[in-house]
């Protein structure tokens, strides 16, 4: 059964560099057809899509956050990271990593697989 | 950019069917998925391509979208069903979330 576990730091200080990894279990994040995604949730708030990659190097980003995210895929590691820059109390929130199924012909996408979240905030 | 709409709160009595609905335009070209959410975890897949269940959600959850409105039904609602529901698309090579709606069971 594959299971996703979010790691890193629970604080980050103003303007800096936010950094988490998805560790992969149960399963190969270099094969199928799997696109693995990050999300967060502020504290009594709805779900926000960050962005995604795929193993053949699609990556693709929310346009609200794209001038700051970097999301890669380590294959041999069998996890995911996400990068998020010049953070500010905004950025604080619950982040999810999570497993998604899409197909670009249909253009379906769906989550089936989250990770249990990891809370981040962010202050001085 | 794209928009989904959802009620925030919807209120339903145990054994009634309860409808969350999710809007946004031509939303019917496009397959939803919802999730379902309750306090303190992550979300679960309850329905994605309109109207498929995942393995283990049960046949009360029903989906469809036509038009405008993607919609979310529970029929004989349990008090085990009371969670937040956020719907999902994907447009322009991104993945949109609705704002979610509180589902209470009294």
């Amino acid at each position: 059964q594959l299971q996703l576990q979010e790691s890193g730091p629970g604080l980050v200080k103003p303007s800096q560099t936010l950094s988490l990894t998805c560790s992969v279990s149960g399963g190969s994040i270099g094969t199928g057809n799997d696109y693995w995604t990050w999300i967060r949730q502020p504290a009594g708030k709805g779900l926000e899509w960050i962005g995604l990659v795929y193993t053949s190097g699609i990556i693709k980003y929310n346009p609200s956050l794209k001038s700051r995210v970097t999301v890669s895929l380590d294959a041999p590691r069998n996890e995911f990271s996400l990068r998020l820059s010049s953070v500010s109390a905004a950025d604080t929130a619950i982040y999810f990593c999570a497993r998604a199924e899409y197909s670009s012909a249909y253009h379906y996408y769906h989550i089936d697989v989250w990770g249990k979240g990891t809370t981040v905030t962010v202050s001085s | 950019s794209y928009e989904l709409t959802q009620t925030p709160s919807v209120s339903v009595s145990p054994g009634q069917t309860a409808r969350i609905t999710c809007s946004g335009d031509k939303l019917g070209d496009k397959y939803t998925s919802w999730y379902q959410q309750k306090p303190g975890q992550s979300p679960v897949l309850v329905m994605y391509q309109d109207k498929k269940r995942p393995s283990g959600i049960p046949e009360r959850f029903s989906g469809s979208n036509s038009g405008n409105t993607a919609t979310l039904a529970i029929t004989g609602t349990q008090p085990t069903d009371e969670a937040d529901y956020y719907c999902q698309a994907w447009d322009s090579d991104a993945v949109i979330f609705g704002g979610g709606t509180k589902l209470t069971v009294l």
